[in-house]
């Protein structure tokens, strides 16, 4: 089973500031990893799939890079509305993992 | 307008057996895996399983393995999750969720709203 490893668990920003968010797997995925915003009573929503695709309507400032082992999820400039928990996912191999999650809080 | 709408929440005594629906719309169900997502309060995300309804192929994690059981009924574009003797450790929230693109498998651009599972004696 491919284990992903985000970090850091928990980045405080303020509004207006960049994040950075780091999704690392236990060996290759390739590029089959996924990013998703989760919100306190919302289902999990798809941001980023295959590395650095966008899905459909996802904003701009949202960036996805990487491939093998090493991923990032950029975020360029904090609404207010970005403050949720994100969790990677791979898709490269069964079983399907889901990273352990990075919460963005308001500092 | 794809939908996935879940059954309600559910309160079971140890032992009891269960059986959590999604009922979709607005796609091809036959061609879409729909998985199932646990995730207990408080805590992050875990894939339970998955379906491809166009030929029942299953999966499963090896954590859910045995301990659940998941369907679909093309005639009514429905997939399920059942237990047959459920655990306190199965309290949680579980999504539906069905595949992006049909080309690939595996990530999830539609989920279904939750159903909160609690079993308690």
């Amino acid at each position: 089973e491919i284990v992903l490893t985000q970090s850091p668990a928990t980045l405080s920003l303020s509004p207006g500031e960049g994040a950075t968010l780091s999704c690392r797997a236990s060996q290759s995925v390739s590029s089959y990893l996924a990013w998703y915003q989760q919100k306190p009573g919302q289902a999990p929503r798809l941001l980023i799939y295959d590395a650095s695709n966008r899905a459909t309507g996802i904003p701009a400032r949202f960036s996805g890079s990487g491939s093998g082992t090493d991923f990032s999820l950029a975020i360029s400039i904090l609404e207010p509305e970005d403050f949720a928990v994100y969790y990677c996912q791979q898709r490269s191999n069964w079983p399907l993992t889901f990273g352990g999650g990075t919460k963005v809080e308001i500092k | 307008e794809v939908q996935l709408v879940q059954s309600g929440a559910e309160v079971k005594k140890p032992g009891e057996s269960l059986k959590l629906s999604c009922k979709t719309s607005g796609f091809s169900f036959r061609n879409y895996w729909i998985a199932w997502v646990r995730q207990v309060p408080g805590k992050g995300l875990e894939w339970v399983g998955i379906i491809y309804p166009g030929d029942h192929d299953t999966r499963y994690s090896p954590s859910f393995q045995g301990q659940v059981t998941i369907s679909a009924d093309t005639s009514i574009t429905t997939a399920y999750l059942q237990w047959s003797s459920l655990k306190a450790s199965d309290t949680a929230m579980y999504y539906c969720a069905k595949q992006s693109r049909g080309s690939a498998c595996c990530d999830f651009d539609h989920w279904g709203q939750g159903a909160l599972v609690t079993v308690s004696s």
